[in-house]
């Protein structure tokens, strides 16, 4: 079976553009949770959704936004990027309470 | 603040030992533990999960949990050197889908 798919797998962005990240969770898993991983560091849980709707949310920016969209498939939409956002961004989905991550995005903003 | 403390290592073990990984955690409530593993610049792979005291075995891979301790393991049999990765424990407070709470990780080094 196919594994979560994230879009794209690296970006570079300079510093106050914006960015959109893509994910596509495994077929019928209608949770979807977003993690940023710095360098050396665990991954923070950012944002998630259940059925398109916000479930949770963690230390997202309010520089940040995200939405999960009708065919379950969510986008992370970055604002006036900084330099500290440089990081890996996951996308994991559920249908019960084990996480599947996606392969993330590297995100470099200079 | 809940916290999930790990030995951020590394944790060197000769290839065939057995490697112990262990994971202490803040949240008295917590029902979900699951062990990840994550090479250099990949993505977390989940390993195992546990929900109830006692271990659980999957292959080579031995989960342990002991909540009135708060505390779970990770023991990982005949190690190999593609084992050699960062293990992270993590922990939700509901049995359903819920945010992961992640340790920082240990680093195993596995050597031939």
């Amino acid at each position: 079976a196919a594994g979560v798919i994230q879009s794209p797998r690296h970006l570079i962005k300079e510093k106050r553009e914006t960015a959109t990240l893509k994910c596509y969770p495994i077929s019928r898993h209608d949770t979807v949770y977003w993690y940023q991983q710095g360098p050396g560091q665990d991954p923070q849980f950012l944002i998630s959704f259940y059925e398109k709707m916000q479930s949770d949310k963690g230390s997202i920016p309010d520089r940040f936004s995200a939405q999960q969209f009708s065919d379950y498939h969510s986008e992370l939409n970055m604002s006036s990027l900084e330099l500290g956002d440089s990081a890996l961004y996951f996308c994991a989905s559920s249908l019960t309470s084990e996480q599947f991550f996606g392969p993330g995005t590297r995100l470099t903003v200079l | 603040q809940k916290e999930v403390e790990q030995n951020s290592g590394p944790l060197s073990v000769p290839e065939g030992a057995i490697a112990s990984l262990n994971c202490t955690y803040s949240d008295r409530v917590s029902q979900s533990f699951f062990w990840y593993r994550q090479y250099s610049g990949k993505s977390p792979e989940l390993i195992m999960s546990i929900y109830s005291n006692g271990d659980k075995e999957d292959g080579r891979f031995t989960a342990q949990l002991n909540k009135a301790s708060q505390y779970v393991s990770l023991l990982i049999r005949d190690s190999q050197p593609s084992d050699s990765a960062t293990y992270l424990c993590a922990v939700s407070p509901y049995s359903g889908y819920s945010t992961l709470t992640f340790g920082k990780g240990t680093m195993l080094l596995v050597s031939p």
